[in-house]
């Protein structure tokens, strides 16, 4: 069976540090990957998504980034975090040619 | 339009009461109605689909009835139990490239003893 893996789990960074959040899965090959941000008792907001490794789309601009450096590794990135990036982060995967898409546990990233 | 709309924001519901959530939309070109249930400090769970060529789907206490030609869809959660309570998107699914989902705002429901 598929499984999906997000770390850190929480995370408290000050203003103006980097950030790396990662996420993997397990059980697929090749699987469409998405980062999502869900601000506090909001909806969830699509980031990136990816198609295969090292192929990234950006849906809206930001002070964020994604790689996807193996096929079920995708990584969300910042070079300096401002306070407006706090959030819960949540990865999800679907199969090419399904239509479900499967989120991880999600990171909450609090940011000082 | 890639907007679903989901209403209401908040709902109290009796143990053993009906739940219902309403959503709409407006862009034709979805293919795909999925409803997440998410805990507190949890990922979103899938809950149950529908595509538009079908009026309704049940599964167990969770029934989605769908309106193809007023582009809405709602979720009837039966008998209603405390461990019920969560927030629940509805989603609609785009034909894309990568099969965009847009996803509703989300209801709290809070189902009480």
């Amino acid at each position: 069976s598929q499984t999906i893996h997000q770390w850190p789990a929480t995370l408290v960074q000050p203003v103006g540090s980097p950030l790396s959040l990662e996420c993997t899965v397990e059980g697929t090959s090749n699987p469409n990957l998405y980062w999502y941000r869900q601000a506090a008792g909001r909806g969830l907001q699509l980031l990136f998504y990816s198609v295969g490794i090292g192929q990234i789309s950006s849906e809206v601009p930001q002070n964020l980034s994604a790689s996807r450096p193996q096929d079920r590794q995708f990584i969300l990135s910042s070079k300096k975090l401002l306070l407006s990036d706090s959030g819960f982060y949540l990865c999800a995967w679907r199969k090419a040619g399904q239509e479900t898409q499967y989120f991880g546990p999600g990171t909450r990233l609090l940011v000082l | 339009q890639q907007q679903v709309k989901q209403s209401p924001q908040s709902l109290i519901v009796q143990k053993g009461g009906i739940s219902i959530i309403n959503c709409a939309y407006e862009n034709t070109a979805f293919d795909y109605f999925p409803w997440y249930q998410q805990f507190p400090g949890k990922g979103p769970a899938l809950l149950i689909a529908i595509r538009p060529d079908v009026s309704e789907k049940k599964e167990g206490r969770f029934t989605i009835s769908f309106n193809k030609s007023a582009k809405q869809f709602s979720l009837h959660i039966m008998d209603s139990q405390p461990g019920d309570s969560a927030t629940y998107f509805c989603a609609a699914k785009a034909k894309t490239s990568y099969d965009k989902v847009i996803f509703g705002p989300g209801t709290s429901l809070s189902v009480i003893p």
